[in-house]
């Protein structure tokens, strides 16, 4: 029944690890986002991709790679994972030109 | 140029009392205007949202006023509720961007029974 759905919800783990979160999305939309949500609550977008297609690639370190096996699903991997990473990442999808629903969020820790 | 400033950053309001938080972009090519409501631990939902060919729109306790000579637009929320507490953000985007929504940066509303 949920619209957009991630996991993990929660995500601790080291300095310098490899980590992916997964997003999936049953709206049947077109184009799917990542956000970033830092400590003070300030949104960013980082990626789109339509049809799996990317289309909007923001200055985002390279550790990060977005994948979009099909339209339906958008995961994002991180390499060697930093301190600074440490944010809530937020999946979103809608149809062109459309209302984003964003999904529940998964808090990424980073020690 | 990108940039959407949105003030305060935390207000404070009486149950029934109104609640006002202001936006102001510079980029002229902004065309979809919406504000977004997000309570702790879940994802922003849409509110409301304007474009900049009407200078108010409403829906229900919630009112976004658009200024576009002022590059200004703001969230009302008449007879505010405990249950309306949470963090407001407004956004801005271009409709051939692919979705790019640029955020404000947030507002902590509290409604005080």
């Amino acid at each position: 029944d949920t619209a957009v759905s991630q996991t993990p919800k929660y995500l601790v783990t080291q300095m310098g690890n490899d980590k992916s979160i997964k997003c999936e999305q049953n709206l049947g939309h077109d184009t799917m986002y990542w956000y970033k949500q830092d400590s003070k609550k300030f949104l960013k977008i980082m990626f789109s991709y339509n049809n799996k297609e990317l289309i909007i690639n923001e200055t985002v370190p390279n550790r990060f790679s977005p994948k979009s096996p099909d339209k339906a699903h958008l995961n994002l991997h991180i390499n060697s994972l930093e301190l600074g990473d440490s944010a809530v990442y937020f999946c979103a999808s809608s149809q062109p030109l459309g209302t984003q629903y964003f999904g529940p969020g998964t808090r990424l820790t980073v020690l | 140029q990108q940039q959407v400033k949105q003030s305060p950053q935390s207000l404070i309001v009486q149950k029934g009392g109104i609640s006002i938080i202001n936006c102001a972009y510079e980029n002229t090519a902004f065309d979809y205007f919406p504000w977004y409501q997000q309570f702790p631990g879940k994802g922003p939902a849409l509110l409301i949202a304007i474009r900049p060919d009407v200078s108010e729109k409403k829906e229900g306790r919630f009112t976004i006023s658009f200024n576009k000579s002022a590059k200004q637009f703001s969230l009302h929320i008449m007879d505010s509720q405990p249950g309306d507490s949470a963090t407001y953000f407004c956004a801005a985007t271009v409709d051939n961007q692919g979705g790019k929504l640029i955020f404000g940066q947030g507002t902590e509303l509290s409604v005080k029974p």
